[in-house]
């Protein structure tokens, strides 16, 4: 059974930074891309970020380009998201997801199956 | 940025109706359309993929149709399980993705 489980939300004030992770179990982790998406309570979904199998590619939201960085570690079946420089409106429970193209390559489109059930991070002073 | 705007944003039906959500993309997106359903307190669920590509294991009453700018998501014979809020998501412009801002389906 393919499974995400996310881990490292919490409380952070504003201008902190916090990192996320994401271990895969289940299937072939370096056969596929991986995305984050978040979901700012009672709003709708936002992606995040987005990582091809390797590494070599790799996509940010602008709201929050130049903040955060994506990566990952094939041996450790794990994706991360580091979160510098944190706002108020980063405030979400934050998805990591597989992208189920060959290799995460941009000529297929991203889209997103399954999906993790989250972690919450909150920022607030 | 490619904008995705989905009508209605809410809509009330009953078990057994046929009912059928828009998406518009604010430019052509060939059939770089995906769906999702997303239940309260629950991850979001891939439907279809690709404008119209049933993700294994999803009902066949769940339908999608439509290319470049128009799309729509079509449940054929509402069950109590599909009360749930449905998004659209462009990946025409990948590594860029957009959402649609979600259309909650209740129970009348």
């Amino acid at each position: 059974e393919v499974q995400l489980v996310e881990s490292g939300g919490g409380v952070v004030r504003p201008g902190g930074s916090l990192r996320l992770s994401c271990a895969a179990s289940g299937f072939t982790f370096d056969d596929y891309g991986m995305s984050w998406v978040r979901q700012a309570p009672g709003k709708g979904l936002e992606w995040v970020s987005g990582i091809n199998w390797n590494g070599g590619s790799t996509g940010y939201a602008d709201s929050v380009k130049g903040r955060f960085t994506i990566s990952r570690d094939n041996a450790k079946n794990s994706l991360y998201l580091q979160m510098n420089s944190l706002r108020a409106e980063d405030t979400a429970l934050y998805h990591c997801a597989r992208i189920p193209t060959k290799k995460g390559g941009y000529s297929s489109g991203w889209f997103f199956d399954p999906w993790g059930q989250g972690t919450l991070v909150t920022v607030s002073s | 940025d490619i904008q995705m705007t989905q009508s209605p944003s809410s809509l009330s039906a009953s078990v057994g109706d046929r009912v059928t959500i828009t998406c518009r993309a604010s430019q052509s997106i060939s059939s770089y359309l995906n769906w999702y359903q997303q239940k309260p307190g629950k991850a979001p669920k891939l439907l279809i993929y690709a404008a119209s590509s049933l993700q294994s294991g999803v009902p066949s009453r769940f339908s999608g149709s439509g290319s470049g700018t128009d799309f729509t998501l079509t449940i054929s014979s509402l069950q109590p399980e599909d009360f749930a809020t449905y998004y659209c998501q462009q990946s025409y412009s990948t590594p860029q993705i957009t959402f649609g801002q979600g259309t909650r389906l209740e129970i009348k």
